[in-house]
């Protein structure tokens, strides 16, 4: 399995956003980017992922490299609900287990 | 309910007794997963259903370790003859297909003494 590498902690102030990023030099062209996050003393949640181009959803937004090495998971404006262990995860388009790393704890500070 | 269901939520047993561990998928789901973590720890695969394949065991950290999902829904994780390192909280998640998001449960935690 292709491997992220992910800050271990970052700070953030309320209502500012979060830039995470995630490099993942070894992906392949069938692998997505995906991101979770683990609040905590719950189970990981599903945030959002991608392939090539740039998505959006409600929580967050993805910001891939051309090259596809790197990629940023931007909050926009963070909140305190936002602190948690966020997860860059590469898994194949053929979909099957997702091995999870370390993650970056972020703290969001009032 | 509509979420992913796991029981017990929390289970204390002795050294070398066996457990099991519930989980309910949500409905439709045909991809199953299982994951351990350890206190201060990332999340450990386990153990992988989807649909009638053939698992995919390759998380599994030792022969003490079983699990089986009864006609494509509900799955047991069977630790035989537990021990202090098993100590942990054991996570399910079910997604559709296997390329769908994965939903988890709230975890079973489980204490060897």
């Amino acid at each position: 399995d292709a491997k992220t590498t992910q800050p271990n902690s970052m700070e953030s102030n309320e209502e500012e956003p979060v830039h995470l990023p995630c490099n993942h030099s070894t992906i392949s062209g069938t692998d997505y980017i995906h991101w979770y996050r683990q609040l905590p003393s719950q189970g990981p949640e599903y945030v959002i992922h991608g392939l090539t181009s740039n998505v959006n959803n409600r929580m967050a937004s993805l910001a891939i490299a051309e090259d596809r090495k790197s990629s940023t998971l931007i909050l926009h404006r963070a909140t305190l609900r936002d602190a948690a262990v966020y997860y860059c995860i590469l898994r194949h388009n053929q979909g099957g287990k997702l091995i999870f790393g370390q993650g970056t704890e972020l703290s969001v500070k009032p | 309910g509509a979420g992913v269901s796991q029981s017990p939520s929390n289970k204390v047993t002795e050294k070398g007794k066996d457990v099991e561990l519930r989980c309910d998928p949500i409905s439709g789901h045909t991809a199953l997963y299982w994951y351990r973590q350890s206190l201060g720890q990332g999340l450990e695969f386990l153990i992988y259903f989807q649909g009638n394949s053939a698992p995919d065991k390759s998380g599994l950290p030792s022969d003490r370790f079983s699990a089986e999902r009864t006609g494509g829904s509900v799955s047991t994780l069977t630790i035989q003859r537990t021990q202090q390192e098993d100590s942990a909280v054991y996570l399910c998640a079910s997604s559709f297909l296997g390329t769908g998001e994965l939903f988890f449960g709230e975890g079973s935690r489980l204490t060897v003494l």
